[in-house]
């Protein structure tokens, strides 16, 4: 199975902030790599699929990059609506695995 | 809008069984793979099963086979999860999420959208 290393495990930011979330496959993905946010007590919300494919709806703030094995979220300009946990998913082969998520928290 | 609603959770016993259900709307329900996804309590998303759009191929994750089954009726737009020798470590919310595509042999694809969510709790 592949594993996804996903750090750091949380962050703590202020508005304006610009973060950066990293995700690390222990085998190349190719592009085959999505992240969601999730809030508390809501479902996770796809953000960037395929890399860098920003999801209909979703702020420009957010943008994806990456490819193999290394792979990066960056929010440009926190929100305070950004404030959530956010996971990666690798779907190059099953069973399909998350990252362990980086929750982002108000400094 | 294009949606999915999970139903079917609840309290069941250790080594009991539980059928959650995933109705879809607003898409063509056979055009798409669907899939699984829990969450225990307080824990990060793992991914659990899926099946392709016509439901002839299934994935499954290590911790569910042979105790898990997915299927789908295209004709009623649902997927389903039976589950079977059930443990407490199976206690999670169970999403269900449409894929973004109809097979599941190519890879890349993405869930979208996810439903709320049914909880199914395994304790005696």
């Amino acid at each position: 199975d592949i594993q996804m290393t996903q750090s750091p495990s949380s962050l703590s930011a202020s508005v304006g902030d610009r973060v950066t979330i990293t995700c690390r496959a222990s085998q190349s993905l190719t592009y085959s790599l999505n992240w969601y946010q999730q809030k508390p007590g809501k479902a996770p919300n796809l953000l960037i699929y395929a890399a860098s494919g920003l999801q209909s709806g979703v702020p420009s703030r957010f943008s994806g990059s990456g490819s193999g094995t290394d792979f990066t979220l960056t929010i440009s300009s926190l929100q305070p609506e950004d404030f959530a946990t956010y996971y990666c998913q690798q779907s190059y082969s099953p069973p399909w695995t998350f990252g362990h998520g980086t929750k982002v928290e108000i400094k | 809008e294009v949606q999915v609603l999970e139903s079917g959770g609840g309290m069941v016993q250790p080594g009991g069984s539980l059928r959650l259900s995933c109705a879809a709307g607003a898409f063509t329900f056979s055009n798409h793979a669907m899939s699984w996804v829990r969450q225990a309590p307080g824990k990060g998303l793992e991914w659990v099963s899926a099946i392709s759009g016509r439901g002839d191929s299934t994935y499954y994750a290590d911790f569910v086979k042979g105790r898990f089954t997915i299927s789908r009726d295209n004709s009623k737009s649902t997927v389903y999860l039976q589950m079977n020798s059930l443990r407490a470590e199976d206690t999670a919310v169970y999403y269900c999420a449409k894929c973004d595509r109809e097979s599941l042999w190519s890879s890349g694809s993405w869930l979208d959208p996810w439903g709320q969510g049914t909880l199914v709790t395994v304790s005696s």
